[in-house]
């Protein structure tokens, strides 16, 4: 299964924008690039996903590379709410179903 | 719609006891999954369900059983506890899309189980 590298913590202020890194250098054609983030005590919380163009939704935004080698996810406004911890995550056919989960990014969000 | 629903919350074990973890969803979702996470780690896939009638092993499914009950019932069964089996259960499911690879999951809210 292909891999992803994220750092391990960011911190960002509250009403600022967020930009978290994802690379993903062994990406194969059919992979999706998904983003799931799990508050405290909490289960995963679908956040995003994208192929190939960019991607924007209610929560967030995916900026994925031209290369496909890398994306971002983008929190255009943090809040308090969303000090959670970000995985990114490679899911395409070759993954027959499964979700694998790797250490993902702790934000932390400052008032 | 309650979504994804888990039980029990909590459940405190003795070794070498069993018990089953219930997961219902009512989202018509076709593939549930069972993770385990423990603690300051990311979720581990156990074993999951591509469809009703049908499951398989993921990354860690030594120690486990399970059965699709149904299409909205997914278990999750220990047969005899261990104290490496503490950890929090989360069940998922996600609805077939039409390209492998888009589907979206959906989580429980987690069961936490300790083995004494």
């Amino acid at each position: 299964d292909a891999k992803t590298t994220q750092p391990n913590s960011m911190e960002s202020n509250e009403e600022e924008p967020v930009h978290l890194p994802c690379n993903h250098s062994t990406i194969s054609g059919t992979d999706y690039i998904h983003w799931y983030r799990q508050l405290p005590s909490q289960g995963p919380e679908y956040v995003i996903h994208g192929l190939t163009s960019n991607v924007n939704n209610r929560m967030a935004s995916l900026a994925i590379a031209e290369d496909r080698k890398s994306s971002t996810l983008i929190l255009h406004r943090a809040t308090l709410r969303d000090a959670a911890v970000y995985y990114c995550i490679l899911y395409g056919s070759g993954n027959t179903g499964k979700l694998i989960f790797g250490q993902g990014t702790t934000l932390q969000v400052k008032p | 719609n309650a979504g994804v629903t888990q039980t029990p919350k909590f459940q405190v074990l003795k070794t070498g006891q069993s018990m089953t973890l219930q997961c219902a969803q009512d989202m018509n979702h076709n593939s549930m999954y069972w993770y385990r996470q423990d603690p300051g780690m990311g979720l581990r896939l156990i074993y999951y369900s591509a469809s009703e009638g049908t499951t398989d092993k993921g990354e860690v499914p030594n120690g486990y059983n399970v059965s699709r009950l149904n299409k909205r019932e997914f278990s999750l069964r220990l047969e005899s506890a261990a104290p490496s089996q503490t950890s929090v259960y989360f069940c998922a499911s996600s609805n077939r899309a039409s390209r492998a690879g888009a589907n979206v999951l959906t989580f429980g809210a987690g069961s936490r189980l300790t083995v004494l």
